[in-house]
């Protein structure tokens, strides 16, 4: 069935440092990809999707250039969170919608991350 | 405009119990509906989908779901209740029109007891 890579799991960084979360589709092809937010106890909001080789389109109320989305191959995506700060502490998913549009999406497993 | 209302936020049912979870949807297109299943510090695993064929849906783990377009619902049920079964549920929505992107509800925590 259909994978999705999300690395790394958890993550600890110091307030203003960036941190790079990768997002791969390991056994199809994804144009499209979809970054998530979720607050503890609360539902995912969806941050910004991601379309191969083009700009991603980033949600009302999302600071494109703290959160930067590279969309560069059919298999990867990648969301770097910039001068983290300790309110950017959350838990990050991506998901993956095949190409042939089967609406099968497939998250990742998620990332904790933690800005100290 | 496409949205999802899952009723109650919690329900707690007994092992062995019937489980039922609730999902109105909202949309304007003829929607794909969606139920997930997610552990503490996890991602999200798909149940089951309703993608405008057979109006009942069979999925994982004994899960199914019906999609009855009078009522706009997509309730979630499972005839017996396991441990195994407590986490949280994701009901969501999307549809040609909307850009792929899913829509979800607000979540319901099961919890089972023993």
């Amino acid at each position: 069935g259909a994978v999705v890579s999300q690395h790394p799991s958890r993550v600890i960084c110091k307030s203003g440092t960036s941190v790079k979360i990768e997002c791969r589709s390991l056994d199809f092809q994804a144009t499209t990809m979809f970054w998530y937010r979720q607050f503890p106890k609360q539902s995912l909001m969806l941050m910004a999707t991601s379309n191969e080789g083009s700009k991603a389109t980033y949600e009302q109320g999302v600071e494109k250039d703290k959160f930067l989305i590279n969309h560069a191959s059919l298999t990867l995506s990648t969301l770097t969170v910039t001068s983290a700060h300790p309110e950017d502490s959350s838990f990050y998913i991506c998901s993956a919608m095949p190409i042939d549009r089967s609406y099968g999406y497939t998250f990742g497993s998620g990332t904790r991350l933690t800005v100290v | 405009a496409q949205s999802v209302t899952q009723l109650g936020s919690h329900v707690s049912v007994s092992e062995g119990a019937l489980v039922l979870l609730r999902c109105n949807y909202s949309s304007s297109v003829p929607p794909y509906l969606f139920w997930y299943v997610q552990y503490p510090n996890q991602g999200l695993q798909l149940l089951l989908k309703y993608t405008s064929a057979a109006t009942l849906v069979k999925g994982i783990n004994d899960f199914e779901a019906e999609f009855k377009k009078s009522e706009t619902s997509f309730h979630l049920t499972k005839p017996s209740a396991h441990m195994s079964d407590a986490a949280e549920y994701f009901c969501a929505v999307t549809g040609e029109t909307s850009g792929s992107r899913l829509t979800f509800g607000e979540g319901t925590q099961l919890t089972v007891n023993p």
